[in-house]
């Protein structure tokens, strides 16, 4: 019979286009954030981080914005390029030690 | 640095045999963590140390894992007796001040 997985959300686009992708975090208590990157076949891959005393990042074609009013935290990715395929997962941090609480994934497809 | 480094990378093995998982994590970082990953249940933590000390084992699944970490620079995650229901990608990852560098997995199948 047909296996029953997890239904990650799927957000495909065009080759050179911008990507975001969004995330609902769960307690309004943390104060630092990981987007992390997983590829087929390797382990997740830290991309960007941002702590709760900001709103913004950027690194090299990445910013994370972070929006705790409403507990939403995002991952745009410019000119996205095929090799940005994958599965984005955030993580927060929800206590004074270093244990992370991930999302659940948003796949990344990027069309030629 | 290397990164983290996890062993075997494949393990295939029959049910009821006992299967090591090992780690080494990045060099001076103090806690470590370990994740099993499966298509229905996406990634779970499974136990965590600080400072080679276990701290929260509550996701381990049952006695039938067990994990160590006898020093800074190793730790393993042992299965015995193995179940067809264990096989999934096993993730060990190291940490300071928060955030967790993955190794790259041990993909375990139980036949």
């Amino acid at each position: 019979g047909e296996s029953v997985g997890l239904h990650l959300p799927t957000l495909s686009v065009q080759e050179g286009d911008n990507s975001i992708i969004n995330c609902a975090y769960s307690n309004s208590a943390s104060d630092y954030f990981i987007w992390y990157k997983q590829e087929s076949g390797k382990g997740p891959q830290f991309i960007i981080d941002i702590r709760s005393n900001m709103d913004k990042r950027q690194g090299q074609r990445v910013t994370v914005l972070l929006n705790k009013t409403v507990k939403h935290l995002s991952l745009q990715i410019a000119a996205t390029q095929p090799g940005d395929s994958a599965v984005y997962f955030c993580a927060e941090n929800t206590d004074a030690g270093n244990m992370l609480t991930f999302g659940g994934g948003t796949r990344l497809m990027v069309k030629p | 640095d290397a990164g983290v480094i996890q062993s075997p990378r494949h393990e295939v093995t029959e049910m009821g045999q006992e299967v090591t998982l090992r780690c080494k994590p990045i060099s001076g970082h103090d806690y470590l963590f370990w994740y099993r990953q499966t298509m229905m249940r996406g990634l779970e933590l499974l136990i965590y140390f600080n400072n080679n000390v276990p701290i929260d084992d509550s996701g381990m699944p049952e006695d039938r894992f067990s994990a160590k970490m006898p020093n800074a620079s190793f730790s393993t995650l042992k299965i015995q007796p193995s179940e067809p229901r264990d096989s999934a990608v096993y993730f060990c990852a190291s940490s300071y001040r928060g955030t967790q560098y993955f190794g790259p997995g041990t993909r375990l199948l139980v036949l």
